[in-house]
């Protein structure tokens, strides 16, 4: 059975800072991966996502991850932090093709950031 | 502009009664979702449908019903079976198979009155 883990249910930042979010997931085929964005009330926005390639992705606002299939991870990165990325995260892994390309999500992490 | 969109953004159930939460898409897609948000447990698929006329079960399906007649359309039944209604529901969309990703739209708040 496919599972996303997200370790950190909440983490704090200063603006400025740099930022990563772990992410593990367990997946029987080569997984495609996912991060989204959720602010308060809203929808999901889709971050960047991974199936191939180079194993360092860009996305929107300036994020990036970094697959590593020995480590079963996929983390996300940002250099420098911004007041308006306060929000929750989430990792989601699924397949490229079959299944019905069901998602599995993880449980999110909350980012806050401090001024 | 394409997009998403579900309806109402707030909604209140009395006990024992069936509610319907609508979800339209413009995109074209074949393939559209249901989801279930609660604090702290991430989103868990309801159910989903990759084709018109034809749906499946996610990991909790019980207490909900779907439909999907219209390409665009993919409504989602809380039945009163449902006994913890009580969430934020969440319907995305996809373009068919590969490497497309599931779109999102801004999601239905259920209480219960």
């Amino acid at each position: 059975a496919q599972s996303v883990t997200q370790p950190d249910i909440h983490i704090t930042v200063s603006e400025g800072a740099s930022l990563e979010l772990r992410c593990n997931y367990s997946y029987g085929a080569t997984p495609y991966l996912f991060w989204y964005v959720q602010s308060p009330g809203q929808g999901l926005q889709l971050l960047l996502k991974y199936f191939s390639g180079d194993t360092l992705v860009q996305g929107i606002k300036g994020f990036e991850a970094e697959f590593k299939r020995s480590q079963s991870s996929f983390n996300l990165r940002k250099p420098s932090v911004h007041w308006s990325d306060a929000a929750e995260y989430f990792c989601a892994v699924g397949p490229l093709e079959g299944g019905g390309n069901k998602l599995t999500f993880g449980t999110g992490t909350q980012l806050k950031v401090e001024l | 502009d394409g997009g998403i969109t579900q309806s109402p953004k707030y909604l209140f159930r009395k006990e024992g009664q069936n509610v319907t939460l609508s979800c339209e898409q413009n995109l074209n897609h074949d393939a559209m979702y249901w989801y279930r948000q609660d604090p702290g447990q991430g989103l868990r698929l309801i159910y989903y449908s990759q084709i018109v006329n034809d749906f499946q079960k996610g990991d909790i399906a019980e207490g909900y019903s779907v439909s999907r007649e219209k390409k665009e359309s993919f409504p989602l039944t809380v039945t009163s079976a449902q006994k913890n209604p009580t969430a934020f529901y969440l319907c995305a969309s996809k373009s068919g198979p590969g490497d497309q990703p599931q779109h999102f739209g801004d999601g239905t708040r259920l209480s219960i009155l």
